[in-house]
């Protein structure tokens, strides 16, 4: 099986853009899961989204959002970039099945987001 | 809200040297406690899982950790290290609510040759 692959794997920014981030899940997963990685926060739970719907969230303002399609692809938006935003974002896919954090979670590579 | 405290953001052993890996998590019992390891440039792979099944925990790469209520910790440990162990390990725990994943800060592992 193929794995969890993210898409682009490298982006720059600028304050105040917007940015669109992508997640392929293994193939008949039905959950993805997002997360930031920063050196001085360290790894965040973002949201989690299951059969297209947003099914758990962590503490991160509205400028995060994301969605899921019906193919289980999904997209994380941040918008009016801040410096703050720098980081590795990672998704993850599971079943979905058994619930959020009891299946196991595989990881995407990430995508290194630079805001400049 | 579950919190998880690892200690040692850096841990350097000598080859074939036992590995130990500490993480503390808040005082109320978790529903799941994880590690995972990443390697550069790569996502997170799940190590071990403790369930609450049994409190010894066999994990992937020779790797295990023993839950101790008693202690409040889930420490990560190896008998004999290998060049290939060198990366970064994270501890996770699920919130009471199962809705959730808190990771503690990470500890990177070097191995001496």
């Amino acid at each position: 099986k193929a794995g969890v692959t993210q898409t682009p794997r490298y982006l720059i920014k600028t304050r105040g853009q917007q940015v669109t981030l992508s997640c392929s899940p293994i193939s008949g997963h039905r959950s993805v899961s997002w997360y930031q990685q920063t050196p001085g926060q360290g790894l965040q739970f973002l949201f989690e989204y299951f059969s297209e719907t947003q099914r758990n969230k962590g503490n991160f303002p509205g400028r995060f959002s994301g969605r899921q399609f019906s193919n289980s692809r999904s997209e994380m938006n941040v918008s009016t970039l801040e410096l703050g935003d720098s980081a590795l974002y990672l998704c993850a896919s599971s079943s979905g099945l058994a619930g959020f954090t009891t299946d196991t979670q595989y990881f995407g590579p990430g995508t290194r987001l630079t805001v400049l | 809200a579950q919190s998880v405290t690892q200690l040692g953001s850096h841990v350097s052993v000598s080859e074939g040297a036992l590995v130990l890996l500490r993480c503390n998590y808040s005082s109320s019992v978790p529903p799941y406690l994880f590690w995972y390891v990443q390697y550069p440039n790569q996502g997170l792979q799940l190590l071990l899982k403790y369930t609450s099944a049994a409190t010894l925990v066999k994990g992937i790469n020779g790797f295990e950790a023993e839950f101790k209520k008693s202690e409040t910790s889930f420490h990560l440990t190896k008998p004999s290290a290998h060049m290939s162990d060198a990366a970064e390990y994270f501890c996770a725990v699920s919130s009471n609510t199962g809705n959730q994943f808190y990771f503690g800060t990470g500890t990177s592992l070097t191995v001496i040759p």
